[in-house]
């Protein structure tokens, strides 16, 4: 079976660095996938790891430790857009994404 | 471009109706996909279309019945729904975009509810 864990909820400061964490546990791992989802919208694609470390992308970062099943998302100076949920998604397959909950980050001023 | 196009944006029907949600891509994307998505919740795999033939059936009930006229469309056709299939239905396609990635690309979605 799929098990993705992620915190529900979290606050974080304009202009401050927040860290959202995901542990995963799939059968069957290609890659991981971080979407970010406004509230009524649908998902946009943030990052793709497929090998251990970190992958940089402007104020957003993500990185994976395939053997501890362990991926992060890194926001960077945080704008009040940046309020949304983020999910990680484990690809576990050539077409298969399996989603987190996601993290319902808030950014207060 | 990375636009996925889905209609309608909102639906009502009654359990009787039957209607159709449309979804258009023009990326050459080669696979297409449904997902469910209810409030607060993550989009639930529904069903993959993978060079216009269907790969992937999660075990969706059959008044749900997806069809894929060509590459660049992808149907649902709806029949005899229940109120709790009210929810958020998103259209994804995904094809090679660099080495092995597959990156899923979403539509709007149409919120459908269900009376």
């Amino acid at each position: 079976g799929q098990n993705i864990d992620q915190p529900t909820e979290m606050t974080a400061t304009e202009g401050a660095i927040v860290q959202i964490n995901c542990t995963y546990q799939t059968s069957g791992f290609n890659g991981l996938f971080w979407y970010q989802q406004h509230a009524g919208e649908a998902p946009t694609f943030l990052s793709y790891n497929v090998l251990d470390g970190l992958e940089e992308k402007g104020r957003f970062s993500s990185f994976l430790s395939r053997s501890k099943g362990y991926s992060y998302l890194l926001l960077k100076e945080l704008q009040m857009k940046d309020s949304a949920s983020y999910l990680c998604a484990p690809q576990t397959g050539a077409n298969n994404l399996f989603f987190g909950t996601g993290t319902r980050l808030t950014v207060i001023p | 471009d990375t636009e996925v196009t889905q209609t309608p944006k909102h639906l009502v029907m009654g359990m009787t109706n039957k209607k159709s949600l449309k979804c258009e891509q023009h990326m050459g994307h080669r696979a297409m996909y449904w997902y469910k998505q209810k409030a607060k919740k993550p989009p639930e795999l529904m069903f993959v279309y993978s060079y216009e033939k269907l790969s992937i059936n999660e075990s969706v009930p059959s008044r749900f019945s997806p069809e894929c006229p060509n590459s660049s469309l992808l149907n649902l056709h709806l029949h005899a729904l229940q109120p709790e299939d009210s929810a958020l239905y998103l259209c994804a396609s995904s094809g090679r975009t660099s080495g092995n990635t597959d990156t899923q690309y979403f539509g709007p979605g149409t919120r459908l509810t269900v009376l």
